[in-house]
């Protein structure tokens, strides 16, 4: 069975600090997908990034990062240089299909507060 | 481009009762998902319409039922209404084929008395 597992319930630090939120995830297929999304207060989820099982290359967009690794079946998220609007709940999401043809399976999210 | 669009916002209701919820996708959307998130929890899978059919169901009962029109929006239908289905339903669009990504909408938070 599909799993996802996010440790970590809340993490609390100060503006600036960098942060990493981890996801580890359980699948039997070869192929599958995983996700980030954001979930601030108003509650509506955000797409962050979306990543193929072939495709382990890191990937940076401006402050985030994110680290694939297959052989430790983790895809963890680095927020670097945190701002009070980072604070949200983070979620991490896996899908056998492509995402747009199969349901995604979610993990129960990290709920980060940065502090100014 | 307009976004995913959820209604209404807040639903109140009580037990027994049914409630509907709508959904329009993204501009550009032919797929629909429906996902429940209770509180403190992450999102939950109901089911998927593409081409005004259920593609994928995920466990849930009977009693929760859709529907997907022709302009590709959708309704939720919740029957019999418990305690336990308070929660914020997401509604999340995507091009079946094309980009596999869901894109969710704000949600409608339900409550059940």
């Amino acid at each position: 069975a599909q799993k996802v597992t996010q440790a970590q319930t809340e993490i609390s630090v100060v503006e600036k600090e960098d942060v990493t939120l981890d996801c580890v995830y359980e699948t039997r297929d070869t192929t599958y997908y995983l996700f980030w999304y954001k979930q601030p207060p108003s509650g509506e989820l955000v797409f962050l990034i979306r990543r193929n099982s072939f495709d382990e290359q890191n990937e940076i967009s401006g402050r985030y990062s994110w680290n694939f690794q297959k052989s430790t079946s983790s895809f963890n998220f680095t927020i670097t240089a945190s701002q009070v609007v980072d604070s949200a709940v983070y979620f991490c999401a896996l899908s056998e299909y492509g995402g747009s043809q199969g349901n995604l399976i979610f993990g129960k999210g990290t709920k980060l507060s940065v502090k100014p | 481009d307009a976004g995913v669009t959820q209604s209404p916002t807040h639903l109140i209701k009580t037990r027994g009762q049914q409630v509907t919820l709508r959904c329009s996708p993204k501009s550009g959307h032919d797929t629909v998902s429906w996902y429940q998130q209770a509180l403190g929890q992450g999102p939950q899978f109901i089911f998927q319409y593409y081409e005004e059919e259920e593609r994928q169901r995920g466990n849930f009962p009977d009693r929760f039922s859709g529907h997907q029109f022709p302009n590709y929006s959708s309704e939720l239908n919740v029957n019999a209404l418990l305690l336990g289905d308070s929660a914020l339903y997401l509604c999340a669009s995507s091009l079946t084929g094309v980009s596999d990504t869901q894109y969710f909408g704000p949600g409608t938070r339900l409550t059940v008395l």
